[in-house]
């Protein structure tokens, strides 16, 4: 058990390109989570999957977001067309039942 | 829906001083209650949670948290702080419905000096 691995660590692009963010959760685990953290605020859920289904979307994900996570394993997180309003830390965790989230280090997004 | 109000932004203490850290909650149904810690550029690291039975919960590092339905309060404690107990300290809620996500607090910062 490696705990939950976030890649990148850290992200900087340009405003208008697309970032994709990869989340490798605990094996076991089949529940997995999405957060955003801006400086100063808690994080904020943004989508949770079951296995490979997305069971729940926030309205914080706009049509520029988009989530995935085939076979039920790693997930990835797209941001397209990025815009300075994105740069956050996002989080990623993982568990195997309702109450003990595992989260991982983050990536942390920049937009310049 | 669930929200969370961590009364105090912030929190200097005096390293082996008392320190709570305080928690109000809103919910229409049941809910679950965490503490999570998150240290300068790591993920969060959970402190500890109320699930059901005893209200008085303990957790990791001699923290302690009581559950007072009432007051709707979660409440986290620690009798005596060291340095190392500075950082970002996170309540959160989850609703005891299938599918309902886990919702933080905006945070309290707690800044323990010598």
């Amino acid at each position: 058990d490696t705990g939950v691995s976030q890649d990148p660590r850290h992200k900087i692009t340009k405003r208008g390109q697309n970032v994709t963010f990869r989340c490798d959760p605990i094996s076991e685990h089949n529940r997995l989570y999405w957060y955003r953290q801006t400086l100063g605020q808690g994080p904020e859920f943004l989508t949770y999957f079951q296995n490979e289904a997305q069971l729940e979307k926030s309205r914080l994900l706009s049509d520029r977001f988009s989530a995935e996570r085939p076979k039920g394993s790693f997930s990835t997180l797209e941001i397209q067309r990025t815009e300075q309003g994105d740069s956050a830390m996002y989080l990623c965790a993982s568990s195997l039942d309702p109450y003990g989230y595992t989260f991982g280090s983050g990536t942390r997004l920049t937009v310049v | 829906a669930q929200s969370v109000t961590q009364l105090d932004s912030q929190v200097p203490v005096f390293e082996e001083a008392p320190v709570e850290l305080r928690c109000n909650y809103s919910s229409s149904v049941s809910v679950y209650l965490f503490w999570y810690v998150q240290y300068p550029n790591q993920g969060l690291q959970l402190l500890l949670k109320y699930l059901s039975g005893s209200t008085l919960v303990k957790g990791i590092n001699g923290f302690e948290a009581e559950f007072n339905k009432s007051q709707t309060s979660f409440h986290l404690r620690k009798p005596s702080v060291h340095i190392s107990d500075t950082a970002e300290y996170f309540c959160a809620v989850k609703g005891n419905q299938a599918g309902t996500a886990l919702i933080f607090g905006k945070g309290t910062t707690l800044s323990v000096s010598s």
